[in-house]
């Protein structure tokens, strides 16, 4: 069954340094998305991905974020500047897209990246 | 904007027991409801989906849950639990954005 990766599995960086976070979505899926969940909360949205463009991000992501399909197979997830409170599971998530239809909406998550910022 | 509220934050339940795990959503067009869980240290997996169709819905390892667009409400069930059922438990709501709004979760311990 295809599934999404992400690599690294744990990454721990020093404050105020990049971090690329990747992510190989399910091959012929359209829709990619990042998500993050600081421990003990619940799962927040970051930023969705279509046709090479952001379609929507939240207000979480910042100038510090970006994200890039850098060729046909991944999907990253950039931090310029890694604080603190950047600590927290990432995890990665993609969906058909391809009719419009209720498919469209199911999501298929990574096992996410836990970044770690000291 | 749609927002999810999950009810119950911890639930203990003996193994062999049934469990419900209470969802409420709002949001002002029509949406598409998800339950997903999380095993400890591991990631995201769907258990079950309301897209369109039968109210009722079954997913994976014997969970349920049932879409009532009246009360806003997406419960999960299952009969009759297992140790291996021990975990944290999301509710999710999409709509025309796309964007999975997630509630905050609930843990379930089962115990022996």
């Amino acid at each position: 069954e295809p599934e999404v990766t992400q690599t690294p599995s744990h990454q721990v960086t020093q404050m105020g340094q990049e971090v690329i976070l990747r992510c190989v979505p399910i091959s012929n899926h359209l829709y990619f998305y990042w998500y993050r969940q600081i421990l003990g909360q619940k799962v927040e949205f970051l930023v969705s991905f279509y046709n090479n463009e952001i379609s929507e991000k939240s207000e979480i992501f910042d100038d510090q974020f970006s994200v890039e399909r850098p060729d046909g197979s991944n999907f990253t997830l950039k931090i310029r500047s890694t604080k603190l409170e950047d600590s927290a599971m990432y995890f990665c998530a993609s969906s058909e897209g391809i009719l419009e239809g209720p498919s469209s909406y199911e999501q298929y998550f990574g096992p996410g990246t836990r970044l770690t910022v000291t | 904007a749609q927002s999810v509220t999950q009810l119950d934050s911890q639930v203990p339940v003996f193994e062999e027991a049934p469990v419900e795990l209470r969802c409420n959503y709002s949001s002002s067009v029509s949406v598409y409801l998800f339950w997903y869980v999380q095993y400890p240290n591991q990631g995201l997996q769907l258990l079950l989906k309301y897209l369109s169709g039968s109210t009722l819905v079954k997913g994976i390892n014997g969970f349920e849950a049932e879409f009532n667009k009246s009360q806003t409400s997406f419960h999960l069930r299952k009969p009759s639990v297992h140790i291996s059922d021990t975990a944290e438990y999301f509710c999710a709501v999409s709509s025309n954005d796309y964007k999975l709004s997630f509630g905050a979760g609930t843990t379930v311990t089962v115990r022996a």
